[in-house]
Order: structure tokens, then sequence, then C-alpha cells
């Protein structure tokens, strides 16, 4: 139990175009997933937190009109990297959060998606 | 200033030597949560380890086990008998405040097992 998939698993594309990265919570309900960022030999850099049917919440400096994340539904967000350049190039990783934080123990309730490597030429 | 700090950016032990991580954190709320994680090469983040701050004893999961020092704010990670497949990025990670969710990572320590 507790599998978040995250699809694709790595993007190549060209400076101007769109991409959207898909998170999925497969046998659990989220009410929250986090999408974060890594770059190379980097640490994990939350960016926002997402929360089903509201709007997400951003960390400081994280352009919300470039980042566009929609949590729609109790098992699936998504993040668009608009317009994308090559210094958006890197690894992105959501996590998400079980409705009832039951799964797991009562503080590992957090569970990570494998990432997905965007490449933007 | 930074909350998580891991001051080893890479480690190199002999096999089935024990290794510890470093990892101190900073903060002034009383409640927080510390964890440890593991990211091979593939890129998954893999729980590891997880100390409460109202823990009274140090936690213990196999072969990991964390020493806390509250007092210094250090939770250090310990692997005892490495592997080969030990080889990977650690992150130490804290969540402060009850009820919080976002979790805050240090720079990581790149440990690589030699045979």
């Amino acid at each position: 139990g507790a599998v978040v998939s995250q699809h694709p698993s790595w993007v190549i594309c060209k400076s101007g175009t769109s991409v959207k990265i898909e998170c999925r919570s497969l046998d659990f309900q989220a009410t929250t997933m986090f999408w974060y960022r890594q770059f190379p030999k980097q640490s994990l850099m939350l960016m926002a937190t997402s929360n089903e049917g509201s709007k997400a919440t951003y960390e400081q400096g994280v352009e919300k009109d470039k980042f566009l994340i929609n949590h729609a539904s109790l098992t699936l967000s998504t993040l668009t990297v608009t317009s994308a350049h090559p210094e958006d190039s890197s690894f992105y990783i959501c996590s998400a959060r079980d409705i009832r934080g039951t799964l797991g123990s009562s503080y590992n309730e957090q569970f990570f998606g494998p990432g997905t490597r965007l490449t933007v030429l | 200033a930074q909350k998580i700090t891991q001051t080893q950016p890479g480690m190199f032990v002999q096999e089935k030597e024990a290794v510890t991580l470093d990892c101190t954190y900073d903060t002034s709320d009383p409640s927080y949560g510390l964890f440890w994680y593991k990211q091979p090469s593939s890129g998954e983040m893999i729980f590891l380890i997880y100390q409460g701050s109202y823990d009274q004893q140090n936690a213990t999961e196999g072969r990991y086990s964390l020493n806390f020092q509250k007092a210094r704010k250090s939770a250090n990670l310990v692997i005892s008998a490495s592997q080969l497949g030990d080889s990977a990025m650690y992150f130490c990670a804290m969540r402060e405040g009850p009820g919080a969710q976002k979790l805050v990572f240090g720079q990581g320590t790149r440990l690589t097992i030699n045979p």
C-alpha cells in the first residue's frame, strides 16, 4: 500500500513549450500533495503544497504563473511547467499525504513518487 | 538561516563498518519531527527513520538508529554493518509544529560503501 506514481518519469522538451507532470496516489486518497524540485547534487526544495479542491500554496520565490498546480481529485495532482526554459531543467518529485493520516505510521504519512526528470533544450 | 544542516558532503566507508551521518537542526518550536531519507541513484525517496521531539528514546529501525541529542539539536543517523547497497544520498529533514505538513530538507550526504 501507499504507492505514489508520477508520469512521465522523464521528459525532454523544447524551450518555450509547456510540460505537464502527473502525480497519482494509487491505493489511497490524498488530501494533500507536495511538489519538490531537486537540482543536480542538491537537496529537495518544496515548491508548493497542493490541497484537493483548493488553490495551491506556493513557497516564497516560486512563480505560481509558471508552475501551475491542479489538485482536482483525491488521487491526482498535476504540475504544469509553462513556457519551460533550460533553467527549469530539474528533477521534480511529488509526495502525497493520506487523507486520514493512518497509512504507515502515525508520523510517516507522506509518501514520495519516483520523480520526473525534465530536460529543456 | 539553515533549518537543517548536514556538514558532510561525502562519506566513504568500508563495507561492514558502521557509519554516522551528521545532522543538526534549528527550531524554536518545542514540537517537531526529524526524518532521515535515502535517495539511491534512481531518485526515489526512501523513508528510513523518524524521531519526535518528545520521544524519550532514540529511534531504531533494523540497522538504522538515530542518535538524538536534543540539547545539541542534533539527530545523527547511524548505520550499522554497512552494505554495498547502502551507497546513496542521505537526507535529514524536519517537520516543525504539531499538525505541520511541510518537510524541510538538509543538503544531503553522499555515502559510498567500498568493498
